[in-house]
């Protein structure tokens, strides 16, 4: 199973651009990644999932490179709403194996 | 919007009581997930189910057993409930899959067992 290791917690100013990053260094063939927030007294949310290269919606952009053992999640213009603890997901969507999630990047965004 | 929907927010209960969470999802997920969170821990899969009556243990089923009896329903069981089941337990649905990585998350229920 892949384990992915993230950074505990990272820092900001509103209105940067935040990067972070995942290592899953044993990702498998069919894997795919996943990240999601998740703020304080919430759930996890969904927010981008890919595969390879680059992945952008209206939230985020995903970023893997050719080996794919690491991804960075990419936040634009943080706002105060951003804060929150990240988490990166990899594992195989076909079947019923697990899913391990990581232990969450704690992003604080200051003004 | 996907609703997924935990019965308590908060539950308090004692060491050796027998413990009911349910979970309730309305988007017709084939899969639904039972987690528990725990500070510096992150989240743990507990079990999960990807069809009626059908589930597999997760990292940590030790104290827990759950059933799925409709596919809109997954409830998790503590037969015994003890001091260390103390957690935000969260659950979850998604759909086979590609789609299996994206789930849904419910609000989330904190139970103390006193």
């Amino acid at each position: 199973l892949a384990k992915t290791t993230q950074p505990i917690s990272m820092d900001s100013y509103e209105g940067q651009e935040v990067n972070i990053t995942c290592s899953h260094n044993n990702i498998a063939t069919n894997d795919y990644i996943t990240w999601y927030q998740q703020f304080p007294s919430q759930g996890p949310r969904f927010i981008i999932q890919g595969y390879k290269t680059k992945v952008t919606n209206e939230v985020a952009s995903l970023f893997i490179p050719a080996d794919r053992k690491s991804s960075t999640l990419s936040l634009p213009r943080v706002s105060l709403s951003d804060t929150a603890v990240y988490y990166c997901l990899v594992g195989l969507s076909y079947n019923t194996d697990k899913l391990i999630f990581g232990t969450g990047t704690r992003l604080q965004v200051f003004p | 919007d996907v609703k997924v929907t935990q019965s308590s927010r908060y539950l308090v209960k004692r060491t050796g009581e027998k413990v009911f969470l349910e979970c309730v999802q309305d988007m017709d997920h084939e899969n639904m997930f039972w987690y528990r969170q725990d500070p510096g821990l992150g989240l743990r899969l507990i079990y999960f189910s990807y069809d009626v009556k059908m589930k597999e243990k997760g990292d940590i089923p030790e104290g827990y057993s759950v059933s799925r009896e409709k596919k809109e329903r997954f409830s998790l069981i503590l037969e015994s409930a003890s001091t260390n089941q103390t957690s935000m337990y969260l659950c979850a649905s998604s759909r086979q899959g590609l789609a299996k990585n994206i789930q849904y998350f419910g609000a989330g229920t904190r139970l103390s067992v006193l």
